[in-house]
């Protein structure tokens, strides 16, 4: 049964660039999170996505944008990137009506903005 | 922003010594979670006590709750150098139209020593 997989793993940009991660989530779940986690800190919720759409987000500003697939993978983009936004993006996955609201997390995408 | 704090921020022990952080939140919650990260990569789900809980053990972990001080521990017995990690607590917040969220707190940095 595969996790949660995200690409790449590591990635190295400048300011002003655009990104894109990418998010596949564990078997059968079909609801996916970003988070962001600034050095030392515990991760933030930046939005949700369930049927392809964003269900909330967090607070983080319009750059950063996301789109879920029909099977259920996602990306989250990021414009006109600041060095504020290096950081270790983390996806989640979940399963909408589950009862142990518990999200599996992916490894990680460690994103340097130099 | 973080929901809370998490104490002790590092925490340094002998293996076989128990361990012991807390973790105090802001606001009411569903449950909460412990995550378990180790080097900065993904969050593993350690455990989950719910709302109308006061105590829940697995394996070698043992969490407390106490909503009335908005608070809650999580105690490892007899560590083990594998148990050098990042911990955190998060608390779940519903989103509209279905779904949750994490909200993190800070961690605590925990080194088992040999």
């Amino acid at each position: 049964d595969a996790g949660v997989t995200q690409s790449p793993t590591h990635l190295i940009k400048t300011r002003g660039q655009q990104v894109t991660l990418r998010c596949s989530p564990k078997s059968g779940h079909d609801t996916v999170s970003w988070y962001q986690q600034a050095l030392g800190q515990g991760p933030q919720f930046i939005f949700q996505y369930y049927e392809e759409e964003e269900r909330q987000r967090g607070n983080f500003p319009d750059r950063f944008s996301g789109h879920q697939f029909p099977n259920y993978s996602s990306e989250l983009n990021v414009n006109a990137l600041l060095l504020g936004d290096s950081a270790l993006y983390l996806c989640a996955s979940s399963l909408v009506g589950a009862d142990t609201y518990e999200q599996y997390f992916g490894p990680g995408t460690r994103l340097t903005v130099t | 922003s973080q929901q809370g704090e998490e104490d002790p921020q590092a925490l340094s022990i002998q293996e076989g010594e128990n361990a012991t952080m807390n973790c105090s939140y802001k606001t009411s919650i569903n449950n909460l979670q412990w995550y378990r990260q180790n080097s900065g990569r993904g969050l593993v789900h350690l455990i989950l006590i719910r709302s109308n809980e006061r105590e829940k053990h697995s394996g070698r972990l043992r969490v407390t709750l106490d909503t009335s001080k908005k608070s809650s521990s999580l105690l490892i017995t007899a560590s083990r150098a594998a148990d050098t990690a990042s911990y955190f607590c998060a608390t779940d917040g519903r989103l509209t139209g279905g779904g949750n969220k994490l909200t993190f707190g800070t961690g605590t940095q925990l080194k088992v020593e040999l």
